[in-house]
């Protein structure tokens, strides 16, 4: 079984650039979910999407920050303009069923380091 | 604000030893999870714990979920160079609607 895949692995970008995330979760997932993962911090939720709604972005910076899942599949997370504290690891993860036993299948995520 | 503490932040120690770390909140969870980070990689789920009380075993990893579903720990027997890695815990937290929390995790480091 094909895992999330994510791109790109790496990423450089000067301050107020702008730059975007790929994610492709499993095969059947309704549940995307993107994380921010600063360094010696565990991830913290971005944005949660239930096949192609929208489930909770409280934490998401909603003036710089934008995700979109068209079809319901892949998703994107776009940062524009970036700032230096967004130098972080992006990781994208999939689940089948969002109850209590929910199983989160992560990439390997995207180290984004703003310069 | 962090609402699940997780202790030590880091633990060095020789191939053989057994080791336990903590995850402590002040919320009720209504699940725990414990996930292992290798550098350059994404969270693996490790064990989902739900019941008060419950003890789960995984070859040589022990979890515990507290009685009162506030606290968990993961005991280690006889560790290994290959368990090193980040040890993240995660509950979803009934007051958060049910939105799943990671602590900052331990770094595990087993010396060969």
């Amino acid at each position: 079984e094909a895992g999330v895949a994510q791109s790109p692995r790496y990423k450089i970008i000067e301050k107020r650039q702008s730059v975007a995330f790929w994610c492709n979760p499993i095969s059947g997932h309704a549940t995307l979910y993107w994380y921010q993962q600063i360094l010696g911090q565990g991830p913290k939720l971005l944005i949660q999407f239930q096949n192609n709604g929208v489930v909770d972005d409280s934490q998401l910076p909603k003036d710089r920050f934008s995700a979109e899942r068209l079809k319901g599949v892949d998703s994107t997370l776009k940062i524009q303009p970036a700032k230096l504290e967004d130098s972080a690891v992006y990781l994208c993860a999939s689940s089948l069923d969002p109850g209590l036993n929910e199983k989160l299948f992560f990439g390997s995520g995207t180290q984004l380091s703003v310069l | 604000t962090q609402l699940l503490e997780q202790s030590p932040q880091f633990l060095s120690i020789q191939e053989g030893e057994n080791l336990t770390v903590y995850c402590n909140s002040s919320s009720v969870f209504s699940s725990l999870q414990w996930y292992r980070q290798e550098p350059g990689e994404g969270p693996v789920l490790l064990v989902t714990v739900v019941t008060g009380g419950e003890v789960k075993k995984l070859k040589r990893l022990t979890f515990q979920f507290g009685d009162a579903r506030k606290d968990s720990s993961l005991h280690i027997t006889a560790a290994q160079p290959g368990d090193t890695g980040l040890y993240l815990c995660a509950g979803k937290d009934m007051e958060y609607g049910n939105k799943l929390v990671f602590g900052a995790g331990t770094i595990l480091r087993v010396k060969s």
